[in-house]
């Protein structure tokens, strides 16, 4: 089975901050999406990666598929990025194992 | 893209009663899936639907308490059977999409 570690689980921010939300997995995965939920409960794909690094807007996710870790970073932070990010590794090629979310408050 | 609608958006509903959720895309799909989001929780997969076959479940999850159809390539329902107070969760569905994965807005269940 595979486990799926969050870190932060909470995090208030100040607007314009520079955040990172990291995610450890313990077996071997064929890619890894980053998943965005407002608090009307939507979600969104914001990334899907199977190897080295994308870039969205602001947006960047990194993978190292090696040590089995991916991160997300917000640069430059806006109060509408408060939403819970969710990392999911993909196993099977379909099947997803899901991160218990970070839940990011950012102050204006 | 894909858009996926589903109805009920929410429902509050008495113990031992039964709702059915549908899901709607709008292209044709091969497998969908029906997530469950209990409170304070993350995404749990209930069942991947196939059209023209039975649905997969996963381990924890049984056709009776959550029977689902897939008559079309654009539709499946959920059916929450028998239900009580735990069975308050969102419901999701969702498809697979070109490096990217679509849900659906969710119903949320509260049962009483």
């Amino acid at each position: 089975k595979n486990e799926v570690e969050q870190s932060p689980q909470n995090l208030t921010a100040q607007e314009g901050e520079f955040i990172t939300i990291n995610c450890s997995y313990s077996v071997g995965i064929s890619a890894l999406h980053w998943l965005q939920q407002h608090p009307g409960g939507g979600i969104v794909s914001l990334f899907m990666l199977s190897s080295g690094k994308k870039k969205h807007g602001r947006l960047i996710a990194t993978i190292n598929i090696q040590e089995k870790h991916s991160s997300l970073h917000i640069t430059a932070s806006h109060p509408r990025d408060s939403a819970v990010y969710i990392c999911a590794p993909v196993y099977n090629f379909n099947k997803f194992y899901f991160g218990s979310g970070t839940k990011l408050n950012v102050k204006p | 893209s894909a858009v996926i609608s589903q109805k009920p958006s929410r429902d509050i509903c008495q113990r031992g009663t039964s709702l059915t959720i549908q899901c709607q895309v709008d292209s044709q799909v091969t497998m969908m899936f029906w997530y469950r989001q209990q409170p304070g929780q993350s995404l749990t997969l209930i069942a991947t639907a196939n059209q023209g076959s039975e649905a997969t479940y996963e381990s924890g999850f049984v056709i009776d308490k959550f029977p689902i159809s897939r008559p079309n390539l654009t539709f499946s329902t959920l059916t929450v059977s028998n239900m009580s107070p735990e069975d308050s969760s969102i419901y999701l569905c969702s498809v697979d999409g070109i490096e990217t994965q679509y849900f659906g807005p969710g119903t949320r269940l509260l049962v009483l």
